[in-house]
């Protein structure tokens, strides 16, 4: 199983907004709406932002949306903020019943 | 509140096992799978199976098979991974990761432990 294609990077200025795309196939992102979405800071424990596709879980700011169109997942970041930056990667349920995750991308605040 | 703890960081040698504790609480252990995911220096994360903690039958993805083992103690609500015959790109920080309602729901992560394999 091949991991999900991500940019390497995306930046934004305070306040822009993102979008970071995770590119999958039928047999995994485009064939289930069981997309999720992650943050990394490095030397922590990654964060569940998004779930199935579009479902933030409690207590996840509201300027984090998701959504999916074909085999391609996107991550939105509005009102960027300084904390937002950190990696980011996709995963996504295979038709396999196993999970693969994205290539990560570094989200840099200018 | 919900809590997986992991067990410390490991230096081993080449050839030798090691195994990597994720004690659960906050919560029913088995009603939770629980997931593993690799993170070698630099690089990204990796999925690398998962293990039925109400069943203990346990999930590999291609890659991690052979050498790598998951089981669990539900007696004290603990899974663990066991690698043998360790290798240097073995070195990697581990996580273990709660599934919750949804496929790749990872809702709650441990800390990590970093396994560092080097003679």
């Amino acid at each position: 199983q091949s991991a999900l294609t991500q940019p390497a990077s995306v930046s934004g200025s305070p306040g822009q907004s993102i979008t970071i795309s995770c590119t999958g196939t039928s047999s995994d992102v485009g064939g289930y709406n069981y997309v999720s979405w992650y943050q990394h800071h490095p030397g922590k424990a990654p964060k569940l932002m998004i779930y199935e596709v579009s479902n933030r879980p409690s207590g996840v700011s509201n300027r984090f949306s998701g959504s999916k169109t074909g085999n391609t997942a996107s991550l939105t970041i509005s009102g960027l903020q300084a904390e937002d930056e950190a990696d980011y990667y996709c995963s996504s349920y295979t038709s396999s019943s196993t999970h693969v995750f994205g290539t990560g991308t570094k989200v840099t605040v200018l | 509140q919900v809590q997986l703890v992991q067990s410390g960081s490991e230096l081993k040698k080449p050839g030798a096992s090691v195994k990597v504790s994720c004690k659960a609480s906050g919560y029913t252990f088995s009603s939770c799978g629980m997931n593993w995911v690799r993170q070698a220096p630099g690089q990204g994360l990796e999925w690398m199976g998962w293990i039925n903690t109400n069943t203990g039958n346990p999930t590999y993805a291609q890659g991690f098979t052979g050498r790598f083992v998951f089981s669990l103690d539900t007696s004290v609500s603990t899974a663990y991974l066991q690698i043998s015959s360790l290798k240097a790109e073995d070195t990697a920080v581990y996580y273990c990761a709660r599934q919750a309602a949804a496929p790749g729901e990872f809702d709650f992560w441990g800390q990590g432990t970093l396994v560092t394999v080097s003679s």
